[in-house]
């Protein structure tokens, strides 16, 4: 059964460090979308992604985030100058013809 | 006002029994409705996916909206120990593509 990858699992890095968060959603999908998780909190949306540019985003998404779709697979969230409260799960999910998203298993950013 | 607001739980329940689970939602503007099992440090994984009201059954589990009432539920039978998680609800307005999802009620089931 198809489904979203997300690499790495675990990231750690130092406050002020920029890091990448790479996905590869599901081949078919046209949709694509960041959200994360703060530990004990609730999922919140940050981005979603359509014909190589942004459809909309939450104001948690400021200019220290961007996304990309370097190539034909890849789905990228970079964060610039990574901050403290950054640290959470990212989720990384896709679409296709139906509004049904599926999520890829996470990556747990550890800002220090 | 929260858009989605889930009882927080923690519920635990005996195997075999009724796991019942609720949501509320503000926004009228809501069309879509899932529900997600989250097991702890994983990724969501759909359950169960509606777009009117009345009940959609899969298996073991019922999903139920009621769009007058801004109520959506979610209703496991014979449940089971691998039931054990979080399960979360979320909402989307129509072509919006954006989930609102609610803080989500952890459940164990007791063997």
């Amino acid at each position: 059964e198809p489904e979203v990858t997300q690499t790495p699992s675990h990231q750690v890095t130092q406050m002020g460090q920029e890091v990448i968060l790479r996905c590869v959603p599901i081949s078919n999908h046209l949709y694509f979308y960041w959200y994360r998780q703060i530990l004990g909190q609730k999922v919140e949306f940050l981005v979603s992604f359509y014909n190589n540019e942004i459809s909309e985003k939450s104001e948690i998404f400021d200019d220290q985030f961007s996304v990309e779709r370097p190539d034909g697979s890849n789905f990228t969230l970079k964060i610039r100058s990574t901050k403290l409260e950054d640290s959470a799960m990212y989720f990384c999910a896709s679409s296709g013809e139906t509004n049904e998203q599926f999520f890829g298993p996470g990556t747990r950013l550890t800002v220090l | 006002q929260k858009e989605v607001e889930q009882d927080p739980g923690p519920l635990s329940v005996p195997e075999g029994a009724i796991v019942s689970l609720n949501c509320t939602y503000s926004n009228s503007a809501f069309q879509y409705f899932m529900w997600y099992r989250q097991y702890s440090r994983k990724g969501p994984e759909l359950l169960m996916y509606t777009y009117s009201s009345g009940n959609k059954e899969d298996g073991r589990f019922t999903a139920q909206v009621d769009k007058s009432s801004k109520y959506i539920s979610l209703f496991i039978r014979d449940s089971q120990p691998s039931d054990s998680a979080t399960y979360l609800c979320a909402s989307e307005r129509s072509n919006d593509y954006k989930l609102s999802f609610g803080a989500g009620t952890t459940v164990t089931v007791r063997a």
